[in-house]
């Protein structure tokens, strides 16, 4: 059984960092993409970017190139997402979801549970 | 770069049709996946390309995709529908998803 399990809320600084953990359970993160996806109070999905855990490459939305890196750490089936530089617009709910599909026409059929960030001075 | 357009709501009530619609110029030429979200909630498959349901989601889920417009059907609706629904589909130049803006659906 597939499960996908976050890292609990935080509070942060603006300024400050944050990293959130994806442990996957049930299957191997080195046979399926990951990607992050925030969800801000009243607003839509904003995806952020994924990571393949089975070479490490990733693609990063261009609105956060140079504050985000996602890594994967095969060892314990987990994901990571840090991000840097934090604003009181990154106060969101951040997703994991696991890729599925034929390549490029990938959808998200396992998400975690997701994990609130709020960014507040 | 595709913009998936959504209506912000649709209201129905319980035991009624809802439709959902997902607009872009030629969607149809893309797999067209779909999202449910409650409140506090994590988001859950329910329409993958076009309409192929995940196991688990009950068959009042289906989706459509023709021309210019997607559309996910929800029959015979309950309260327990009510959510936020996304359509979604994968941008190949790019290599990343696109969301739409998402609907609510309401249950009157």
């Amino acid at each position: 059984q597939v499960q996908v399990v976050q890292s609990g809320g935080e509070v942060k600084k603006p300024g400050a960092s944050v990293k959130v953990s994806c442990k996957a359970s049930g299957y191997t993160l080195t046979s399926y993409g990951i990607s992050w996806v925030r969800r801000a109070p009243g607003q839509g999905p904003e995806w952020m970017g994924w990571i393949s855990a089975y070479n490490g490459h990733t693609n990063y939305a261009q609105k956060f190139q140079g504050r985000v890196s996602m890594t994967t750490d095969t060892s314990t089936n987990t994901a990571y997402l840090e991000l840097r530089s934090l604003r009181s617009d990154d106060t969101a709910e951040y997703f994991c979801a696991r890729h599925q599909g034929d390549y490029g026409e990938y959808y998200f059929d396992h998400w975690g549970q997701g994990t609130l960030v709020t960014v507040s001075s | 770069s595709y913009v998936l357009t959504q209506p912000p709501s649709v209201s129905v009530a319980p035991g009624q049709t809802a439709r959902i619609t997902c607009g872009e110029n030629n969607i149809a030429s893309k797999s067209v996946h779909w999202y449910q979200q409650r409140p506090g909630q994590a988001p859950v498959l329910v329409v993958y390309d076009d309409s192929d349901r995940p196991s688990g989601i009950p068959a009042r889920f289906s989706g459509s995709n023709s021309g210019n417009t997607a559309t996910l059907t929800i029959s015979r609706v309950e309260t327990g529908d009510e959510a936020d629904y996304y359509c979604q589909v994968w941008e190949s130049g790019s290599d990343h998803p696109i969301f739409g803006g998402g609907t609510k659906l309401n249950v009157l």
